[in-house]
């Protein structure tokens, strides 16, 4: 079956625009976390999504944010990008909204903002 | 606060030789504690949690709450070992946030 797909994989943007990621989970899979990726932070949680509903949030601006469709994909969006945003952007999907059931990870989407 | 902390982030060793990546987690609760590998050019994919006790590709993990500590095993490395490998922590409620340490990179020398 296919993983979880994030898409674009590659995104340059300038600084002041928006930007808009997109995630497509596992058939079947209704929880989806975000999680983003730099050198020097490692990997930090963005956002957590079961059922369009958000469970739990990171700490990051309020320029982030995201949503759960009711086909379970999800989509982010940064707006106001500033160069330190410049990440890559890892989607995660499960079937439930614990981890017990295991997370698959996508390749991500690598944003840059110039 | 919740923190997870992998002091090192390179460590090389010789084929055949043990390995062990250290592993510490600072949580009031009790915590879930996982480790994910990222190898070459792959997606980061889970290894092993420590509720399941089980051993994958010859890695295990101990759970020691009274260090604080989760480190990751193995006798004999292999050269396919080699990789990124991240501890992650899990607050009560055992939801989908992730706590990750910053990841040791194991290189597996021939």
């Amino acid at each position: 079956k296919a993983g979880v797909t994030q898409t674009p994989r590659y995104l340059i943007k300038t600084r002041g625009q928006q930007v808009t990621l997109s995630c497509s989970p596992i058939s079947g899979h209704r929880s989806v976390s975000w999680y983003q990726q730099t050198p020097g932070q490692g990997l930090q949680f963005l956002f957590e999504y079961f059922s369009e509903t958000q469970r739990n949030k990171g700490n990051f601006p309020g320029r982030f944010s995201g949503r759960q469709f009711s086909n379970s994909r999800s989509e982010m969006n940064v707006s106001t990008l500033e160069l330190g945003d410049s990440a890559l952007y890892l989607c995660a999907s499960s079937l439930g909204p614990h981890l017990n059931y295991g997370y698959t990870f996508g390749s991500g989407t690598r944003l840059t903002v110039v | 606060a919740q923190r997870v902390t992998q002091p090192e982030k390179l460590l090389s060793v010789f084929k055949g030789a043990p390995v062990e990546l250290k592993c510490n987690y600072s949580y009031s609760g009790s915590p879930e504690l996982f480790w994910y590998v990222q190898y070459s050019r792959q997606r980061l994919q889970l290894l092993l949690r420590h509720i399941s006790r089980e051993s994958i590709k010859g890695f295990t993990a101990d759970l020691n709450k009274g260090e604080t500590s989760f480190h990751l095993k193995k006798p004999f490395a292999q050269e396919e070992d080699s990789a990124m490998y991240y501890c992650a922590l899990s607050g009560s409620g055992n939801t989908g946030k992730l706590i990750f340490g910053q990841g040791t990179t194991l290189q597996v020398k021939p």
